[in-house]
């Protein structure tokens, strides 16, 4: 099956500080992938939805300019939490949907923790 | 939202068949039914999806009824690597998913 990489695997920062996630297509173009955030004994939630070389849809309740979203490529997304807080902990996983769009292949996930 | 009902929990024996159901009564024609899972800390797995028909492949067949309203993910011979969360989607290919609480099906030595 297609492969989804995801960088960092997990990243603790001070509160205030601004974390990059990394979300890569290996083996095939995504024009569109997901970013999900998965609290503790709950299920995955739907963030947003990013087009590549478009601007990202946000779910209801999610900010825009808190969790930044960059889809510069057919290969790459990139998740930026700004000004991270300790709520802001949680595990973020994305998942990237191949050009016939039968489906969607998630990354491993990124382990955020703010302290 | 999402729009599938699926039992929290259930156990199967090694070496026999897990069946796992899934309720998605409001299904839309345009929508398939998606089978994932995950094992604990990582991403989802994608298991199989189908329109209409039965599928299968390496990992487990798809039953879908007639009407469409149910299906069961059946896993032919459960192993300890099995435990995991099963998550049903349904959703039209290409579209955003929308997660429910999934079925945590234990596989027993």
């Amino acid at each position: 099956g297609a492969v989804v990489s995801q960088h960092p695997s997990r990243v603790i920062c001070k509160s205030g500080t601004s974390v990059k996630i990394e979300c890569r297509s290996l083996d095939f173009q995504a024009t569109t992938m997901f970013w999900y955030r998965q609290f503790p004994k709950q299920s995955l939630m739907l963030m947003a939805t990013s087009n590549e070389g478009s601007k990202a849809t946000y779910e209801q309740g999610v900010e825009k300019d808190k969790f930044l979203i960059n889809h510069a490529s057919l290969t790459l997304s990139t998740l930026t939490v700004t000004s991270a807080h300790p709520e802001d902990s949680s595990f973020y996983i994305c998942s990237a949907a191949d050009r016939g769009q039968k489906t969607q292949y998630f990354g491993p996930g990124t382990r955020l923790l703010v302290l | 939202d999402a729009k599938t009902t699926q039992p929290p929990s259930m156990d199967c024996a090694e070496g026999r068949a897990a069946n796992l159901p899934c309720n998605h009564s409001t299904i839309s024609g345009n929508e398939y039914v998606y089978w994932y899972r995950q094992i604990h800390s990582q991403g989802p797995q994608y298991i199989i999806h189908g329109l209409k028909n039965n599928e299968t492949n390496e990992m487990a067949s798809l039953i879908i009824t007639e009407d469409r309203k149910s299906s069961t993910l059946i896993l032919p011979h459960a192993t300890l690597r099995d435990t995991a969360v099963y998550y049903c989607i349904v959703c039209p290919t290409g579209n955003q998913f929308y997660f429910g609480t999934g079925t945590s099906l234990t596989v027993i030595p």
